[in-house]
């Protein structure tokens, strides 16, 4: 079957430098993406990786290996408004999304 | 268990036809969401139902997509004379109660072009 895993929640400090790691089996694949969604609001999207290596945007990064299914969502200078939910999603043969459950991510002062 | 499922997985269509968009929700769910995706874009949040209450129509594009909820049940969002740029992946999630706390689940999408 089809499946994405993320951890279900993490806890960083302010400041600091956290990492979220997505692993995924599907049937073919045509890219994997990454949400922040905040409490009570839509997801928002942060990046899209189709080719292997390393995407930077800002003080986000996502990097991406195809042969090992794995993908990990990089979050440098940690802000409290950096709490929220970071949701994986990968783009099957289909061109159907299948969904991680989702990374809680807890800042703490 | 058995997560949100949505049919069909694509549909092709011509211009100016109506489209009938299919989500069943995890049972026990009461809230239910419709966001689009076009191709190199990220969410496009559309339609949120909760319980009775009336729905959030504050994401639909345009008049020609419509969705109700009657009694208990959500009749499937219909795309009214179709055009081109309606193609797009469209997404359901549903959630337990609709709460802000609440984690959203999704669905794998229905895959619309319309030639």
């Amino acid at each position: 079957g089809q499946n994405i895993d993320q951890p279900t929640e993490m806890t960083a400090t302010e400041g600091a430098i956290v990492q979220i790691n997505c692993t995924y089996q599907t049937s073919g694949f045509n890219g994997l993406f990454w949400y922040q969604q905040h409490a009570g609001e839509a997801p928002t999207f942060l990046s899209y990786n189709v080719l292997d290596g390393l995407e930077e945007k800002g003080r986000f990064s996502s990097f991406l290996s195809r042969s090992k299914g794995y993908s990990y969502l990089l979050l440098k200078e940690l802000q409290m408004k950096d709490s929220a939910s970071y949701l994986c999603a990968v783009m099957d043969s289909n061109y159907q999304l299948i969904w991680g459950a989702g990374t809680k991510l807890i800042i703490k002062p | 268990g058995a997560g949100v499922s949505q049919s069909p997985s694509n549909k092709v269509t011509e211009k100016g036809k109506d489209v009938e968009l299919r989500c069943d929700p995890i049972s026990g769910h009461t809230a239910l969401y419709w966001y689009r995706q076009s191709l190199g874009q990220g969410l496009e949040f559309l339609i949120y139902f909760q319980g009775n209450s009336a729905p959030d129509k504050s994401g639909l594009p345009s008049d020609r997509f419509s969705a109700e909820r009657t009694g208990g049940s959500v009749s499937p969002p219909t795309f009214q004379h179709t055009q081109q740029e309606d193609s797009a992946v469209y997404l359901c999630a549903s959630s337990l109660e609709g709460s802000i706390q609440e984690t959203q689940y999704f669905g794998p999408g229905t895959r619309l072009l319309v030639l």
